[in-house]
């Protein structure tokens, strides 16, 4: 699975857009673009994902650039409830018989503040 | 929405001792996974799980841990001589297709 890099922490008003960016240079054809964050070592929990339209959820729109090099979590009010570590995630479908795990990097910070 | 669910969601054991640690998967999934979280670390996959068999597992999971599908509902993970290194929080997953992965929310292993 592609690698991901994403900036260690950011920060957002309430009430405001939060947008939080994810590079995967490496990315192939076939590997999608999934989101999930973790509220202070909850379960992690999915968020969108997306192969190379844009897409939109309830929870969030993920952007992603045409050469699918990089993508963009959107939440759009952000709200204190969001505060949580946000992880970009590239994999690609497998069979039956593979696991597909995911793998997780450090992700980002997002502290939405009052 | 339909739930993992994990228990107990705290756990102590002495060191050594075996330690099984329970999970409900969403019923008409077919993948299951465990993942650990060491205190202020990443979430690390341990092994995945498919028609009763593992199909993958990490450099982790070595032979102090096994997992059991003992019904048509349980998830288990038991570690067999628990070590210090072992304390983490322990989440249990599963998934219907290769889209969205549902976790539980964890149970806390502690080893004393």
């Amino acid at each position: 699975d592609a690698k991901t890099t994403q900036p260690p922490s950011m920060d957002c008003a309430e009430g405001r857009a939060a947008n939080l960016p994810c590079n995967h240079s490496t990315i192939s054809g076939n590997e999608y673009v999934y989101w999930y964050r973790q509220i202070h070592s909850q379960g992690p929990q999915y968020i969108i994902h997306g192969l190379k339209n844009n897409e939109t959820n309830e929870m969030a729109s993920l952007i992603i650039t045409e050469d699918r090099k990089s993508s963009t979590l959107i939440l759009p009010h952000a709200t204190l409830r969001d505060t949580a570590v946000y992880y970009c995630i590239v994999r690609a479908p497998r069979g039956e018989t593979s696991g597909s795990r995911l793998t997780f990097g450090e992700g980002t910070q997002l502290t939405v503040n009052p | 929405e339909p739930e993992v669910t994990q228990t107990p969601s705290h756990q102590v054991t002495q060191m050594g001792q075996e330690v099984i640690l329970r999970c409900v998967p969403i019923s008409n999934h077919l993948y299951f996974y465990w993942y650990r979280q060491i205190l202020g670390q990443k979430v690390e996959f341990l092994v995945s799980f498919y028609n009763n068999e593992i199909s993958e597992k990490s450099e982790i999971f070595d032979d102090q841990f096994s997992v059991e599908r003992p019904d048509g509902s349980n998830f288990t993970l038991k570690i067999r001589s628990t070590k210090l290194e072992d304390s983490a929080m322990y989440f249990c997953a599963s998934r219907a297709d290769f889209s969205r992965v549902f976790f539980g929310q964890g149970t806390r292993l502690t080893v004393v």
